[in-house]
């Protein structure tokens, strides 16, 4: 079965800094991959996702993650963050079949 | 543009009382799922339906019954509610792999469960 790995629980930074949120996940096989961010009290919103092609994805509100198949990997990025973007943000994985599995969050607070 | 909807948004229980927590989409997908949401364990998918009449366990089934009558509905049933189920709740849907959008998921804004 798959998992997802996300290293940091808790990620702080200051605002305009860049960030780095990490995602691992177990199997080498095809598979689509997602980074959701869900702000307080609110449901999860897709960020961005791989499905094929180029590996470097850029998503919503300037972030973007790269697709590493070697190191199982699909970690987020952004060169500068802002306030608005404190908030939870969940790596998932889908391989052919139908289900989702979901990493265990990091949150990101950006302090000014 | 609905979307996914889920009621309701809030649920205080006692320990032994059964509820319902609805679900309806109106994007026409076929696959539906319920997750619970809780503190450092991420998102774990409770059941799951691929279309009409078809529904399956996920990773954490037990205690919650569901059923698939129509392609646009699908509630979550309790039991009979134990404070382990105190939690978030987020119906979810999205395409087949292979079919129409990119499979994923769109969830509901979430249904707050709290068991006395």
């Amino acid at each position: 079965a798959q998992s997802v790995t996300q290293l940091d629980s808790q990620v702080p930074v200051f605002e305009e800094a860049p960030v780095e949120l990490r995602c691992n996940y177990s199997s080498s096989v095809s598979v689509y991959l997602f980074w959701y961010v869900q702000y307080p009290n609110q449901g999860l919103q897709l960020l961005l996702k791989y499905l094929s092609g180029s590996t470097l994805v850029k998503g919503i509100n300037g972030f973007e993650a790269e697709f590493n198949k070697s190191q199982t990997s699909f970690h987020l990025r952004k060169p500068s963050v802002h306030i608005s973007d404190t908030a939870e943000y969940f790596c998932a994985v889908k391989d052919y079949g139908q289900n989702f599995v979901f990493g265990p969050g990091t949150r990101l607070s950006v302090l000014p | 543009n609905a979307g996914v909807t889920q009621t309701p948004k809030f649920q205080v229980l006692k320990t032994g009382q059964s509820m319902t927590l609805q679900c309806a989409q109106d994007m026409n997908h076929e696959y539906m799922s319920w997750y619970r949401q809780d503190p450092g364990m991420g998102l774990r998918l409770i059941h799951y339906s691929v279309g009409a009449g078809i529904t399956d366990q996920g990773e954490v089934p037990n205690g919650y019954n569901v059923s698939r009558s129509t392609t646009e509905d699908f509630p979550l049933r309790l039991l009979s509610a134990a404070p382990s189920q105190t939690s978030v709740y987020f119906c979810a849907s999205s395409w087949p792999p292979g079919q129409g959008d990119t499979g994923e998921l769109f969830f509901g804004e979430g249904s707050r469960l709290t068991v006395l």
